[in-house]
Formats: structure tokens, sequence, C-alpha cells
């Protein structure tokens, strides 16, 4: 059972336009968001959080919006840029219990020159 | 300073064989993941350990799986008999305990022919 679930494998978006990676979420213990970046050949890391008390969360070019009701967060990267191109991993946790982390299984996110 | 290291980086091996993968985890860290990453797949979580508590094993996916993790600090990960779907990239992960921001290691890329 997929608690944490991307469900576009990839995305195609245009340099300098903004990129909408999304990600849902099954388990409403969860109370904090991450999202994380990964190149090839490389480990994942980290690029910005959220936890359940926020909305939303911005970082520069990046803002990651959380809507509980819905079980649903977004990545939006704006305006995108070529060394944006990478798999975008989204993981949540359960700070309450002291859990574990558990991720989607990613999208690859191409920014088109 | 020093992130997470993995060695090795890579690790062919014929079916059967026993494999060890070793994690180094950044000093003070007291929270270490295993996770595993199959081509095309997203990130499968194996085992969790936190401090001095009993390690969270609910990820491994047989008892070919294996790991501990010494001092608090290096971990190794013992695959068995190993066969051709442990194929992957394992990564490890490492954070204080109480935050959720993972370091990760660029990872061990296990084939197994």
């Amino acid at each position: 059972d997929q608690q944490v679930k991307q469900n576009s494998p990839s995305l195609s978006v245009q340099e300098g336009r903004i990129s909408i990676l999304n990600c849902d979420y099954t388990n409403s213990m969860f109370d904090y968001f991450l999202w994380y970046k990964k190149y090839p050949a490389e480990g994942p890391t980290f690029l910005i959080s959220i936890s359940s008390i926020k909305d939303k969360n911005e970082d520069g070019r990046f803002t990651v919006f959380l809507n509980k009701s819905a079980k649903h967060l977004s990545l939006h990267i704006v305006p995108s840029q070529p060394g944006d191109s990478a798999v975008y991993f989204c993981a949540a946790a359960a700070m309450n219990r002291d859990d574990k982390i558990i991720f989607g299984k990613g999208t690859r996110l191409h920014i088109l020159p | 300073g020093a992130g997470v290291s993995q060695s090795p980086s890579n690790k062919v091996t014929e079916k059967g064989k026993d494999v060890e993968l070793r994690c180094d985890p950044i000093s003070g860290h007291t929270a270490l993941y295993w996770y595993r990453q199959s081509l095309g797949q997203g990130l499968e979580f194996l085992i969790y350990f936190q401090g001095n508590s009993a390690p969270d094993k609910s990820g491994l996916p047989s008892d070919r799986f294996s790991a501990e993790r010494t001092g608090g600090s290096v971990s190794t990960l013992t695959i068995q008999r190993t066969q051709q779907e442990d194929s992957a990239v394992y990564l490890c992960a490492s954070l204080f305990t109480g935050t959720y921001e993972q370091y990760f290691g660029p990872g061990t890329r296990l084939t197994v022919t």
C-alpha cells in the first residue's frame, strides 16, 4: 500500500515557465513533508519542507503548498531553469509518532530549452 | 565537513554470493536509513536505525537481508545468497533524531549476474 504517491512519472516544462510537481498521501498521521531532488548517480538532496501547521513555504524559486483536507502537496519551481532537470521525490513523516520517513516514486522533470 | 559516504560505489556479484554494503553517516547523526532504488522505481524503504532503539526492519524484503549499526555510527547492509532481483542502487541516509532532513550518500550500485 503506497502511502505517498507521485502519479506523474515525468513532466516536461519550457525553460522560464513554472514547473508544478504533485504529491498525494493517504496517511492522515503524516504531519511533515519534504521534497528531494536527485541527479543521476548521486544521492537525493534535500530541497524544501513544510510542516502541517502551514499551508505554504517558500525558498527562492521553490514553493511548497500543502492542502491537508485533500491530502495533497505540490512543489512549484519558477522560473524553471535547465539545472532543475532531475528526479523529484516527495516524502512524508509523522512527527507526532516519530515514525520513519516514506518516499514517493518520484517525478522526472525535463526542462526544455 | 564530510558527508555520508558509502562503499563500494559499485559491486558486481554472482547470484548466490553474499554481499556487504557499508555506510558511514555524518558524525553525530543519530538516525540512519537504508533505501534501495531499482531501475525505474522510487526509493524503497528497507530499514531505519534511531539511536539505541530497536531498528525498524519492516521494509526488508526477505530474511536474506539484514543490517546492523555498530557503535551508533557505521552501518552494514548484508544480502545473503543474492538474487538477480536484488540488483539496484542501495542508498544510505543519516540525520539527527528529531529532524527530518536526510543527508544521503551517493549509493552503491549492486549488480547480480
